[in-house]
C-alpha cells in the first residue's frame, strides 16, 4: 500500500516555465489537497477537491490550476513559474473528509530561479 | 492576528524533562483540532486528535480550552527521538473545506 505519493521529489525550473506536479493516492480517498510550505509559515492551502470532478481554491491559488478526473490522482499544475513559488509542495488526502486526519506525500522541493 | 498561532520555539530540553506547547485558534466555532509531527525535511503525521475532555497517548497528553480558546501538548520523558517540529492544527469553520495549520514549534531534546 503506497499511500499518498508525490513526483518529482525535486525540480529546479527557469522563471516562466510551466510544470505538472503529480500526486496520485491508493487508497480510495474522496478528499484531497495540495498546500505549500514555507520557512517560519505554517502549510498554506492552495486547491482542494472533493471528489472527482470537484475542486475547489485554497488561500493561496493564484498561479496554480489543479483538476481532478479520477479519484486516484490530483495534479498541480504551474502555469507561468515565478520565483515565489519556490517552496516545498504537499499533497494530502483524507478518507473521512477534509476536517479529518490527512496522510500527506512525501514532498516536491521545488526551486525557480 | 494569525487564525492558529504557535511559538515558534525552539524549545531545548534535557532528556527525560517534560515539556509542553501551546497553540491559539481565532475561531470560536473552531470544531476539529489536531496535533501533527514534523520532522526535518519530511511530511507532517499525525500524532494526536485532540477531544473536548482531553486525551493522552503514552507519554503525550492533549487539551482543549474553548473557553481560551487554545490547544495545548504535553510530552513527559522526553526522548531524543522527539525531536521534530509540532504543528497544531485547526478546523477554522471558514466555509473553506480545509483545515489550518499553525507554522509550528520546534523541540529539541538533548542527551
Amino acid at each position: 500500500n503506497a499511500g499518498v505519493t508525490q513526483t518529482p521529489k525535486f525540480q529546479v525550473l527557469k522563471t516562466g516555465q510551466s510544470m505538472t506536479l503529480q500526486c496520485a493516492q491508493d487508497m480510495n480517498h474522496e478528499y484531497m489537497s495540495w498546500y505549500r510550505q514555507d520557512p517560519g509559515m505554517g502549510l498554506r492551502l492552495i486547491h482542494y477537491s472533493v471528489g472527482a470532478g470537484i475542486t475547489d481554491q485554497g488561500e493561496v491559488p493564484n498561479g496554480y490550476n489543479v483538476s481532478r478526473s479520477t479519484t486516484e490522482d490530483f495534479p498541480l499544475r504551474l502555469l507561468s513559474a515565478a520565483p515565489s513559488q519556490t517552496s516545498v509542495y504537499f499533497c494530502a488526502s483524507s478518507r473521512a473528509g477534509w476536517s479529518y486526519e490527512q496522510y500527506f506525500g512525501p514532498g516536491t522541493r521545488l526551486t525557480v530561479t | 492576528r494569525k487564525e492558529v498561532e504557535q511559538d515558534p520555539g525552539p524549545f531545548n530540553v534535557p532528556e527525560g524533562a517534560t515539556v509542553a506547547f501551546n497553540c491559539t485558534y481565532s475561531n470560536s466555532a473552531s470544531q476539529s483540532f489536531f496535533w501533527y509531527r514534523q520532522d526535518c525535511r519530511k511530511e507532517p503525521k499525525l500524532l494526536m486528535s485532540v477531544y473536548s475532555s482531553g486525551n493522552e497517548d503514552g507519554r503525550f497528553t492533549a487539551q482543549l480550552n474553548r473557553a481560551s480558546q487554545y490547544i495545548s501538548l504535553l510530552i513527559r520523558d522526553s526522548k531524543l527521538s522527539d525531536s521534530a517540529t509540532y504543528l497544531c492544527v485547526v478546523n477554522m469553520d471558514t466555509g473553506r473545506r480545509a483545515l489550518t495549520f499553525g507554522s509550528g514549534t520546534r523541540l529539541q531534546v538533548q542527551p
